[in-house]
């Protein structure tokens, strides 16, 4: 069965560190694999995807994820966090064989310091 | 390009009433997928509608069903409410084709919050 685990349920860190939210998956079959954004009140947000290639995923707002296959991972890094990044992440993973559908880790929160 | 539309935004009802909660998707995505996000449960997934037939199914019970329509609208509905339907209701849409991963990225829309008392 799927299934999606983000050790982390928050995390603080100061404006202008770096940043790196974990995710583990679980998967028989070709994973694709997504981090999105939510913003209290809001819906989500797709950050960046991996699908195949290049394990080093580049998103939007600077962010990046790095796939590794032996170790079951798609951790997402930030170099320098911002206060605007201030947010719940969520990792997805999905298969084309059988259920259309994501499963999502449970969420990390994110609290950027001044 | 707009991006996923979802009415009302926010919602009361009372124990027992039904609700029906709108979507509509991007322009040109022909499937719907519709999840429940609650603090406990985060999100879970509850069905997914492609060409106006139900495609896939989350372990959700008979009191929640929905529909999709030509245009690719979508609405769901929650019979004989509970409290514990009291969540944010989330709607995506995606290309439908199954041969390449774009089936599975999915764009969210605001969010429909209801509350039942």
């Amino acid at each position: 069965a799927q299934s999606v685990t983000q050790p982390d349920i928050h995390i603080t860190v100061s404006e202008g560190a770096s940043l790196e939210l974990r995710c583990n998956y679980s998967y028989g079959a070709t994973p694709y694999l997504f981090w999105y954004v939510q913003s209290p009140g809001q819906g989500l947000q797709l950050l960046l995807k991996y699908f195949s290639g290049d394990t080093l995923v580049q998103g939007i707002k600077g962010f990046e994820a790095e796939f590794k296959r032996s170790q079951s991972s798609f951790n997402l890094r930030k170099p320098s966090v911002h206060w605007s990044d201030a947010a719940e992440y969520f990792c997805a993973v999905g298969a084309l064989t059988g259920a259309n559908n994501l499963f999502f880790g449970t969420g990390t929160r994110l609290t950027v310091i001044p | 390009k707009a991006g996923v539309t979802q009415t009302p935004r926010y919602l009361i009802k009372t124990r027992g009433q039904q609700v029906t909660l709108s979507c509509s998707p991007i322009s040109g995505h022909r499937s719907v997928s519709w999840y429940q996000q609650t603090p406990g449960q985060g999100l879970q997934f509850l069905f997914e509608y492609f060409s106006e037939t139900q495609r896939n199914k989350g372990n959700f019970p008979g009191r929640f069903s929905g529909r999709q329509f030509s245009n690719s609208r979508s609405e769901m509905n929650v019979s004989t409410l509970e409290l514990g339907d009291s969540a944010l209701y989330l709607c995506a849409s995606s290309l439908a084709s199954r041969t390449s991963g774009l089936a599975l990225e999915q764009y969210f829309g605001p969010g429909t919050r209801l509350t039942v008392t």
